[in-house]
C-alpha cells in the first residue's frame, strides 16, 4: 500500500543552521504532496504542498520539490530559528484512495 | 466561528463504555477525517467521508463507527472503549482536489480509557 517514509528525530539544531529533514513516498497513483507542522497541544497545519512533479512548494522560508524520479519531497530551510520547534509530518494524499501520514519528525532548536 | 472544532477537548472514561467524539466544520468542505495520533505511528486513517452518506475506512476503523448526516458534522463513535483506544483524536476537513487537496486539522481530543 501508499506509504510515507521520514526520520523520526528528535532533531536538535542550533538556531541559524541549516534544516533538512527526509521524506519518500510509495504510491500507487499519482498524490499530491505534503508537509504539515504541529506546535504542542494543537492540531497540524499545513506548511506547504506540491501536487505535481517539479513543483516546489515553499512557506516561512521551508521549501519542499516534488521529485518523482526519487520520490522525495525533503523539506529544508535555510536558518532555523527558536519558534521553529514543533513537529513536522510528511504527508500524501490521492484523493478517493488513500491518505498517508509519515511518523512526525521532532524538532527542537535551541538559542 | 469559522473553522472546525472538536468536542470534548479531553475525556475520561472506562472500559465498555461507548464514547462519543463530535466535530463541526464551517466551511462547508466535502471531505472530513479522523485520525488518531500515537507515539510511534504519527497518525493513521480512522475513517473518513467525500460527502454527506457517504464514509469510508481507513487504516484503523476496527473499534469506530462513524456517520454523517450533515455536511458540517462527523462524529466518531466508540462503540465498547478498550484500553488500545487511549489515543489523541484528530477530526480534519477539506475541499477535496479542488482546493489542492489541503487537510484542516481541529484541535484534538485526549481520550484516556481506564
Amino acid at each position: 500500500g501508499d506509504s510515507v517514509t521520514q526520520m523520526e528525530g528528535p532533531v536538535t539544531l542550533s538556531e541559524e543552521a541549516f534544516l533538512t529533514i527526509n521524506c519518500t513516498y510509495t504510491a500507487t497513483g499519482y498524490p499530491s504532496l505534503f508537509w504539515y507542522v504541529q506546535y504542542p497541544g494543537e492540531g497540524l497545519q499545513l506548511l506547504l504542498k506540491a501536487t505535481k512533479a517539479d513543483d516546489k512548494g515553499s512557506n516561512k522560508g521551508f521549501e519542499a520539490t516534488y521529485r518523482k524520479e526519487t520520490t522525495s519531497f525533503h523539506l529544508e530551510k535555510g536558518s532555523v530559528q527558536v519558534s521553529d520547534s514543533a513537529v513536522y509530518f510528511c504527508a500524501l494524499t490521492v484523493y478517493g484512495q488513500n491518505f498517508v501520514f509519515g511518523p512526525g519528525t521532532r524538532l527542537s532548536v535551541l538559542p | 466561528d469559522a473553522g472546525i472544532t472538536q468536542s470534548p477537548r479531553y475525556k475520561i472514561t472506562e472500559t465498555g463504555r461507548q464514547v462519543t467524539l463530535m466535530c463541526h466544520q464551517t466551511w462547508s468542505h466535502s471531505y472530513m477525517f479522523w485520525y488518531r495520533q500515537d507515539l510511534g505511528h504519527g497518525l493513521r486513517l480512522i475513517y473518513y467521508s467525500a460527502a454527506a452518506d457517504i464514509t469510508d475506512k481507513g487504516e484503523v476503523p476496527d473499534g469506530y463507527v462513524v456517520s454523517r448526516s450533515k455536511t458540517e458534522n462527523f462524529p466518531l463513535t466508540l462503540e465498547s472503549a478498550t484500553r488500545s483506544q487511549t489515543s489523541v483524536y484528530f477530526c480534519a476537513s477539506g475541499p477535496g482536489t479542488s482546493g489542492g487537496g489541503t487537510q484542516y486539522f481541529g484541535p484534538g481530543t485526549r481520550l484516556l480509557v481506564l
